[in-house]
């Protein structure tokens, strides 16, 4: 059971937009604190997609997108490619006990 | 470009101690924390525990009873130790680098090691 809740799966078919939601709580995402994004193709290591909610690192297309309200936060890929399938991993910071980076566990996109 | 690598062992028997080292290159591993993640078959990744130059750590504190981890900045290397590992800690492991900020991200991670627990 993850601290992050993230649904399973979504798909979309090439050119479409698709949203992946991350519901966290008010020891997490609630409090304030930052959520980042990652990527992960098949038998790599995951790759930071989104970073402080909404910004992208040098080299990520301005087709995803990231936001936050409340306990929840979003990843928003628009012009969907063949290349964008792959698991999608949200994360923040949880203060919770002594304090714990948390993440989510994960939706797998699918491109129709 | 910041690289990291994973190292050791990939079975480990049951109650033994997982031990595995990080190697950074293409930047110093000063002025950063680090960190090991893991991430079982099917699922989302866990964070382990991060620590820094300083050899100041902060540890999942569903772990921390059974995690070490130390650093030698002379080889640009940082460490984990596991004990008495179960199947249950079966995982790619991951070390990874903190970005800026109090409540980061991880912005470089090592390709991941593969580390069955198993006798």
């Amino acid at each position: 059971q993850s601290v992050l809740t993230q649904p399973p799966s979504v798909s979309g078919a090439p050119g479409q937009r698709v949203t992946i939601s991350c519901t966290g709580s008010s020891s997490n995402i609630g409090t304030g604190y930052d959520v980042h994004w990652y990527q992960q193709l098949p038998r790599t290591a995951p790759k930071l997609l989104i970073y402080g909610n909404n910004n992208r690192p040098s080299g990520v297309p301005d087709r995803f997108s990231g936001s936050k309200s409340g306990t929840s936060a979003s990843l928003a890929i628009t012009g969907l490619q063949a290349e964008d399938e792959a698991d999608y991993y949200c994360q923040s910071y949880d203060s919770s006990l002594s304090g714990s980076w948390v993440f989510g566990g994960g939706t797998k996109l699918t491109v129709l | 470009q910041v690289q990291l690598q994973e190292s050791g062992p990939g079975l480990v028997k049951p109650s033994e101690t997982l031990s595995l080292t990080c190697t950074v290159s293409g930047g110093y591993i000063s002025d950063h924390y680090w960190s090991w993640i893991r991430q079982p078959a099917g699922k989302g990744p866990e964070w382990i525990g991060r620590m820094y130059s300083s050899g100041s750590t902060n540890y999942n504190p569903s772990l921390k009873s059974r995690v070490t981890m130390s650093v030698d900045t002379s080889k640009n290397q940082f460490s984990l130790k596991l004990t008495s590992v179960t199947a249950a800690d079966t995982a790619v492991y991951y070390c990874a680098r903190g970005a800026a900020g109090a409540h980061h991200s991880f912005d470089y991670w090592g390709q991941g090691t593969l580390v069955t627990v198993s006798s």
